[in-house]
Formats: structure tokens, sequence, C-alpha cells
């Protein structure tokens, strides 16, 4: 109940593409879905996060669809360039519970 | 502002020595996480702390790791006797209650443990 699920694992894109990736989690006590960008050597950082009360959360290029009857939410980088190759991790919590991670993408934007 | 502060970046040990990783949370944070990170696992919650107390160390592996928390601005996760499989990156992070939910994560510490 505590997972949340992600994929695609690595996912290899052409610059200028839309880049999408998923998540599905159980609990349904979750409310809080971040989505955080880590470059290598780095620690993760936060990229943009919903709540349940909306469907989707856009900002610059980077776009969160969520579907709270599917217990599903996803990703989209539209315009794909080569700065955004990282590992993407989806996350969901409850009010201020830990975060639970998912298992992270491998985005290779290629030029 | 200074984020989340990591020390030793990098560490190399032999297994069965002692390993000590340290933290300084963003001043004014009152949660600290630590995080393991392997390609194998992803990131794995260790444990928290808020307002230094430990709420919740399940995820820690075993008895070899052991937390602490003595002020509001240093945390140190342990490793004793280290062993190869421990070899990770281990991630500090901290948040404020306020907040909006936000985890602030240092650089990492680098554990290579031979």
């Amino acid at each position: 109940q505590q997972q949340v699920k992600q994929s695609p694992q690595s996912l290899i894109v052409q610059k200028g593409g839309i880049s999408i990736i998923n998540c599905a989690y159980e609990n349904t006590a979750f409310d809080y879905f971040p989505w955080y960008q880590q470059f290598p050597g780095k620690g993760p950082a936060l990229l943009i996060a919903i709540r349940p009360d909306v469907s989707e959360k856009k900002e610059g290029r980077f776009t969160i669809s969520f579907n709270k009857s599917a217990k599903q939410f996803s990703l989209h980088i539209m315009d794909s360039q080569p700065g955004d190759s990282a590992t993407y991790f989806c996350a969901a919590s409850s009010v201020f519970q830990k975060l639970v991670f998912g298992t992270g993408t491998r985005l290779l934007v290629s030029p | 502002d200074a984020g989340v502060i990591q020390s030793p970046r990098h560490e190399v040990t032999e297994m069965g020595q002692e390993v000590t990783l340290r933290c300084k949370p963003i001043s004014g944070h009152d949660y600290l996480f630590w995080y393991r990170q392997t390609m194998m696992r992803g990131l794995e919650l260790l444990i928290y702390f808020n307002n230094n107390v430990p709420i919740d160390d399940s995820g820690m592996p075993e008895d070899r790791f052991s937390a602490k928390m003595p002020n509001a601005s240093f945390s140190t996760l342990k490793i004793q006797p280290s062993e190869p499989r421990d070899s990770a990156v281990y991630f500090c992070a901290s948040r404020w209650t306020g907040g909006t939910g936000e985890l602030f994560f240092g650089e990492g510490s680098r554990l290579t443990v031979l």
C-alpha cells in the first residue's frame, strides 16, 4: 500500500519530443504528489508537485496530469531538451508524512 | 541561503570499519530525513526526525546502522561495522512543517566499502 510504481525505467527521446513518465499508487490517503529531478552527482530537487484537488498542473514545459479515480499521475516534458537528461522520481505522501519514492526513470534526450 | 550540507562527499573504507556520515539541515527546518540510493533499490528512506526526535526508523536495515540528531543543526548516520553491501549514496534531506512539503536534499555522501 505504501508503494509507488513508476515506469518506464529508462527513456530515450529525441530533442523537441515529448517525454512521458507514469506513476501509480495504492494508498488513497496520499494527497501530495511531487516529481523530483536528479542530475548525476547531485541530490534530487523538486521539479513540480500537485495535490489531488486539481487534475493538471503546468509549469513551463513540465506538466503533471493526475487521475484520482485511477490512482495514477504522470509527468509530461514538452519540447524535451538535452539539458533535461536526468533521473526523474515520482513520489507520494499524506499530510506531513514521509515521502514514498518511485524507482526512478533515467531520461536521455538525444540532440 | 546554504542548502543541506553533507560530509564527507566521498568515503572509501574497508569492511569492518566504522563509518560516520554527517548532515547539517537548512536552518529552521524541523524535519530531517536520511535516504540511501542504490541502482537496485532506488531511494530508500532509512529514518527521519521531527524536532530532533526519531519518528520512524523502520527503514534502517539492521542494528549496524544508527542515527542521531543531538540538536536542530546536526545529524549523523553511523554504520558499524561496515560491509560491502552498504556501498551506496546516502542523502540527507530536510523540510519545514510550515512549507509546501518540499524536501531539500544535500548532495549526498558516496560510500564505498571494500
